[in-house]
C-alpha cells in the first residue's frame, strides 16, 4: 500500500525554465511533509518541508504547495539549474514530523542545458 | 561537523549468509532510522531507534534486526540472506523525535548473491 505516491518517475526540463514535480498521499493523517534530493552515490539531502497549517512554503529557487483537500502537494524550481538534476524524494510524516518519514518512489529530474 | 558515517560502503554476500551495516549518527543526534531503498520501491522504513530503544518499526519480516548503543551508534543485521535483500541501506539520524530535520549517511549497497 503507496500511501505517498510519485506518479511520474522521470522529467526533463530546459535549463532556465520551471521544474514542477508532484506528489499525492492517501493517509489523512500525514501533517509535515518534506522533499529530499539525492544524487547518485549520496544519501538523500533535505530541500524543503511544509507543515499543514500553511499551504505555501518558499525557500529561495523552491516553493512547495499544499493542496490538503485534494492531498496533493507539489515542489516548484525556478529557474532549473544543470545541477538540479537528481532523484527528487516526496515524505510524508504524522504528528508534525514525530512520526517516520514515509517516502514516494521519487521522480528522476533531468535539465537539459 | 561530521556527517552520518555509514560502514562499509559495498558489500556482496551470499544467499544464507548474515550482514551487519554500521551507522555512526551526527554527534548528539539520538535518533537512528533505516531505511531499504530498491528500484521503483523509493525508500522503506525498517526500524527507528531513540536513546537504545526500537521506537518505530517498519513492516519487514523478522530476519532485519538492530540495535543502538549507549553511543548513539546503530547497527543492522540482516540473517539468512535472500536475493531480494540487494538494495541500498540508508542511514538517518536526528537530534530528538521529530523526522524533521533527519540527515542521511551515504548508504551502504549491499548486493547478495
Amino acid at each position: 500500500d503507496q500511501q505517498v505516491k510519485q506518479n511520474s518517475p522521470s522529467l526533463s526540463v530546459q535549463e532556465g525554465r520551471i521544474s514542477i514535480l508532484n506528489c499525492d498521499y492517501t493517509n489523512s493523517m500525514f501533517d509535515y511533509f518534506l522533499w529530499y534530493k539525492k544524487y547518485p552515490a549520496e544519501g538523500p539531502t533535505f530541500l524543503i518541508s511544509i507543515s499543514s497549517i500553511k499551504d505555501k512554503n518558499e525557500d529561495g529557487r523552491f516553493t512547495v504547495f499544499l493542496n490538503k483537500s485534494a492531498k496533493h502537494l507539489s515542489l516548484h524550481i525556478v529557474p532549473s539549474q544543470p545541477g538540479d538534476s537528481a532523484v527528487y524524494f516526496c515524505a510524508a510524516s504524522a504528528n508534525f514530523g514525530n512520526e517516520k518519514l514515509t517516502f514516494g518512489t521519487g521522480t528522476r529530474l533531468t535539465i537539459i542545458p | 561537523k561530521a556527517g552520518v558515517t555509514q560502514t562499509p560502503r559495498y558489500l556482496i554476500k551470499t544467499r544464507g549468509q548474515q550482514v551487519t551495516l554500521s551507522c555512526s549518527p551526527i554527534s548528539g543526534h539520538r535518533s537512528v532510522s533505516w531505511y531499504q531503498q530498491t528500484p521503483g520501491q523509493g525508500l522503506q522504513f525498517l526500524f527507528e531507534y531513540f536513546s537504545e530503544t526500537q521506537r518505530n518499526k517498519g513492516n519487514f519480516p523478522g530476519r532485519f534486526s538492530g540495535r543502538q548503543f549507549s553511543n548513539s551508534r546503530s547497527e543492522m543485521n540482516v540473517s539468512t540472506l535472500e536475493l531480494g535483500d540487494s538494495a541500498l541501506y540508508l542511514c538517518a539520524s536526528s537530534l530528538g523525535g521529530a523526522y524533521t530535520e533527519a540527515f542521511f549517511g551515504q548508504g551502504t549497497r549491499l548486493t547478495v548473491v
